[in-house]
């Protein structure tokens, strides 16, 4: 299958401070990538969709100025939290869609603000 | 409004013992379905995608059927690496994002 890689997989921040992931496709191209937050033992919350050389797509409720979405490349999408507090502690999971509109998925990062 | 839902939210098996996952959806026009098994601190691992009522995948112990309402992931003769998180998602017409369940966690003792 295909394969993403999303780096890094585990961040400790200051509160205040900015972080930044990145999700690549290493095999294929992804016109379409997606960025997902995840809470303990519950299932993946969509927080933006991203789209190559556009503007992210944030799904309602999440704030576009502290989670800065940029697809630069077809291979390449990034997530930056800024001004991190630790209420924005969670595991942060991409995806990039392939050409039969399955996802495959980053390892995930965990990201711990204190 | 699309959704999916999953039973049941937790399940022990022992060895050997098979069973089936639920993935119970209502979505405007289906473009797909889509299982993944998920293990804790990880991103999800892609298993299958169903397509269309009727259609059937197999992979090692695990096949995934699809109704117009439904999906069943079975477990033939689990084994304890079968332990995992299950998701299951679908994908409307007309749109790339991916609905997922809350997933079924599934423990199998040796």
């Amino acid at each position: 299958g295909a394969v993403v890689s999303q780096h890094p997989s585990r961040v400790i921040c200051k509160s205040g401070t900015s972080v930044k992931i990145e999700c690549r496709s290493l095999d294929f191209q992804a016109t379409t990538m997606f960025w997902y937050r995840q809470f303990p033992k519950q299932s993946l919350m969509l927080m933006a969709t991203s789209n190559e050389g556009s503007k992210a797509t944030y799904e309602q409720g999440v704030e576009k100025d502290k989670f800065l979405i940029n697809h630069a490349s077809l291979t390449l999408s990034t997530l930056t939290v800024t001004s991190a507090h630790p209420e924005d502690s969670s595991f942060y999971i991409c995806s990039a869609r392939g050409h039969q509109d399955e996802a495959f998925f980053g390892q995930g990062t965990r990201l711990t603000v204190v | 409004e699309d959704q999916v839902t999953q039973s049941p939210e937790a399940l022990r098996l022992q060895e050997g013992e098979s069973s089936s996952l639920n993935c119970s959806y209502t979505v405007s026009g289906l473009r797909g379905l889509f299982w993944y098994r998920q293990d804790p601190g990880k991103g999800p691992e892609f298993l299958f995608t169903l397509y269309s009522a009727g259609e059937e995948k197999e992979k090692e112990r695990l096949k995934a059927t699809l109704t117009k309402k439904e999906s069943f992931l079975h477990i033939t003769a689990p084994k304890p690496e079968d332990s995992a998180t299950y998701l299951c998602a679908v994908q409307s017409s007309g749109t790339y994002k991916y609905i997922f369940g809350t997933g079924t966690r599934l423990k199998v003792l040796a």
